[in-house]
């Protein structure tokens, strides 16, 4: 079965220091992976998803993630964290269904930045 | 529109009553998806449509909840005699064919549900 691991649910950061989520994902094939954003108060964004053209997916706002089949893993990164980057991350795998696909949603990382 | 809509965006009810949540998806989308978003839960899956059909309802959490979406576009989810239980926030998300499994879903604001 499809799902996904988010292994810290806060991740606290200085404001100009990296930032490291943690996903891991169990797939029976190659999985279709996002990473979604919600701010306070809004609706989710997603940041960027990986389709197997390339195991290091470039997104929104500076983000990254990479593939890694061996270590089931697909880590979001960005080299330096902003105050605006204070969110709920979602890692998130898709599941098919009949016609269609539904999303599978990891735990959530909330992410606080420090001044 | 731009994006997807959902109204209200925030509704208070008391235990018992009926509810109507409405979700409008972005221009062209024939996928559509409820999901539902709470404290103890998390993110979970609700329904979706291909079109008006809704060909997999087993996420509906009971026989309170049920949805219908006409002429392809416009979305109700309702639930019936709402319980506290029921209080969440319940998000609406479309893609263009959602026939692939890295298709886009594209999210609403949401609405929030509050069963008092």
């Amino acid at each position: 079965a499809q799902s996904v691991t988010q292994l810290d649910s806060h991740v606290s950061v200085s404001e100009g220091t990296p930032v490291l989520l943690r996903c891991n994902y169990s797939s029976s094939y190659s999985p279709s992976l996002f990473w979604y954003v919600q701010h306070p108060n809004k609706g989710l964004q997603l940041l960027l998803k990986y389709t197997s053209a390339a195991t290091l997916v470039k997104g929104i706002n500076g983000f990254e993630a990479e593939f890694k089949k061996s270590e089931t893993s697909f880590h979001l990164t960005k080299p330096s964290a902003h105050m605006s980057d204070a969110a709920e991350y979602f890692c998130v795998v898709s599941l098919r269904m009949d016609s269609s696909y539904k999303l599978i949603f990891g735990s959530g990382t909330r992410l606080l930045v420090r001044p | 529109g731009a994006g997807v809509s959902q109204s209200p965006s925030n509704k208070v009810t008391e235990k018992g009553k009926d509810v109507e949540l409405r979700c409008d998806p972005i221009s062209g989308h024939t996928a559509l998806y409820w999901y539902r978003q709470s404290l103890g839960q998390g993110l979970e899956f609700l329904i979706y449509f291909q079109g008006n059909s809704a060909p997999d309802k087993s996420g509906l959490p009971s026989d309170r909840f049920s949805a219908e979406r006409t002429g392809g576009s416009v979305s109700t989810l309702t639930i019936q005699r709402t319980q506290q239980e029921d209080s969440a926030v319940y998000l609406c998300a479309s893609s263009l064919e959602g026939v692939s499994s890295t298709d886009t879903q594209y999210f609403g604001p949401g609405t929030r549900l509050t069963v008092l």
